[in-house]
């Protein structure tokens, strides 16, 4: 069963901290996603890599970096949390056919 | 860029009707993707049609796509409490990266 795993379900920070969220995939892809999603905006792309420590930037990368140094996994960075980066954030990784997404990180900040 | 735009927003029915929902997109397109959020988790593949197919079906689920109209519709039919969820197109345009609406939030009463 293929699985896309994140290393928190809810998280809670304070403003200006640095945060980590983790994506770890057990398929072998090579691309890998971070998304957040917000109520009535749908999910927007971050950032994406196609290989390792390969990235390109997606729609909002304002405020987020990223790191894949190994294959199966892929970190989001927020260098210094602000509460407009209150969101869900959601990781997938691909094959040629569809995306398979991980649970979701909650993240509050505060 | 949001490339699929869903309609309705949201959609609330009663347990065995139907349910259809709709998708427009602006640009060519490899294939699109149909994919369901139950609350607060990550999304789940549904069903995947390619650019030169009009329609297929995948049990209670069928989906057509219109290239002219650069449309496509998601049809549940027979539909149950559990499919109570969220539903999203996502438009691969020849690239690395699917390209999501803001959903349908679809809720079946018993």
């Amino acid at each position: 069963d293929v699985k896309v795993t994140q290393s928190s379900r809810y998280l809670v920070k304070r403003t200006g901290e640095k945060v980590f969220l983790e994506c770890v995939q057990d398929m072998d892809h090579e691309n890998m996603f971070w998304y957040r999603q917000d109520p009535g905006l749908g999910l927007r792309l971050i950032y994406f890599s196609y290989d390792v420590k390969m990235k390109e930037k997606g729609d909002i990368p304002e405020g987020y970096s990223v790191s894949r140094e190994k294959k199966e996994r892929f970190s989001l960075i927020l260098e210094s949390a602000s509460t407009n980066q209150t969101s869900m954030y959601l990781c997938a990784s691909r094959n040629v056919r569809e995306q398979y997404f991980g649970p979701g990180t909650r993240l509050t900040v505060t | 860029s949001q490339q699929g735009e869903e309609d309705p927003q949201a959609l609330s029915i009663q347990e065995g009707e139907n349910a259809t929902m709709n998708c427009s997109y602006k640009t060519s397109i490899n294939n699109l993707q149909w994919y369901r959020q139950n609350s607060g988790r990550g999304l789940v593949h549904l069903i995947l049609i390619r650019s030169n197919e009009r329609e297929k079906h995948s049990g209670r689920l069928r989906v057509t796509l219109d290239t002219s109209k650069k449309s496509s519709s998601l049809l549940i039919t027979a539909s149950r409490a559990a499919d109570t969820a969220s539903y999203f197109c996502a438009t691969d345009e020849y690239g690395n990266k699917l390209v999501f609406g803001a959903g349908t939030i679809l809720r079946v009463k018993s």
